[in-house]
């Protein structure tokens, strides 16, 4: 069976430190990968998709970054945190293909507070 | 691109009502629409899908309908209980890698 990972569960930064978050998928190949962002409210607001190693698209144009080093490995990073970057952070994960395969598997999250 | 509108925002019920969240959608070649449920301080986990082949689907207390021709779909919940308490989300999707989801409905359901 297929499993996601997200690390760390939680974590308090400074304003203007770096960011690393992490997910992992296990149990599968070629997965498309997304990193969503859940600021205070419901919305999902979507960061970056990948459709492979080292292929990252970006829907909003901010400080984060996104990398894919290998095809289960998804990273979101940033080299100074805002304020604004506070929220709880998912990763999801969907079978390769286009339309057909679009059920999402997301991640148990990361609560990030920049304080 | 694909706009979806949920409500409403928030939906309070009295245990074993029932409950009603609708969505709208703007692309017509979209052709996936799934509903995820979101507890507190969890990711959203898929609770019930249907595909545009489909007008209706039901999965015990959960079903979903979908009317192609006005661009709406549904989910009904009968029977409600405390422990369906969460944030709904609906999503559509066609023919590119990124559902859009709707911005949420927090349901609240009174003991």
């Amino acid at each position: 069976s297929q499993t996601i990972h997200q690390w760390p569960a939680t974590l308090v930064q400074p304003v203007g430190s770096p960011l690393s978050l992490e997910c992992t998928v296990e149990g599968t190949s070629n997965p498309n990968l997304y990193w969503y962002r859940q600021a205070a409210g419901r919305g999902l607001q979507l960061l970056f998709y990948s459709v492979g190693i080292g292929q990252i698209s970006s829907e909003v144009p901010q400080n984060l970054s996104a990398s894919r080093p290998q095809d289960r490995q998804f990273i979101l990073s940033s080299k100074k945190l805002l304020l604004s970057d506070s929220g709880f952070y998912l990763c999801a994960w969907t079978r390769p293909g286009g339309a057909a395969y679009n059920e999402q598997f997301f991640g148990p999250g990361t609560r990030l507070t920049v304080l | 691109g694909e706009n979806v509108e949920q409500h409403p925002s928030t939906l309070s019920v009295q245990e074993g009502d029932s409950a009603v969240i609708k969505c709208t959608y703007s692309d017509s070649a979209s052709n996936y629409f799934p509903w995820y449920k979101q507890e507190l301080g969890k990711g959203p986990q898929l609770i019930i899908d249907i595909r545009s082949n489909v007008g209706e689907k039901k999965d015990q207390r959960i079903a979903v309908t979908l009317n192609k021709t006005a661009k709406h779909f549904s989910l009904h919940i009968t029977e409600t209980q405390p422990e369906d308490s969460a944030v709904y989300f609906c999503a559509a999707s066609g023919g590119s890698y990124i559902p859009t989801f709707g911005r949420g409905t927090s349901l609240i359901v009174h003991p």
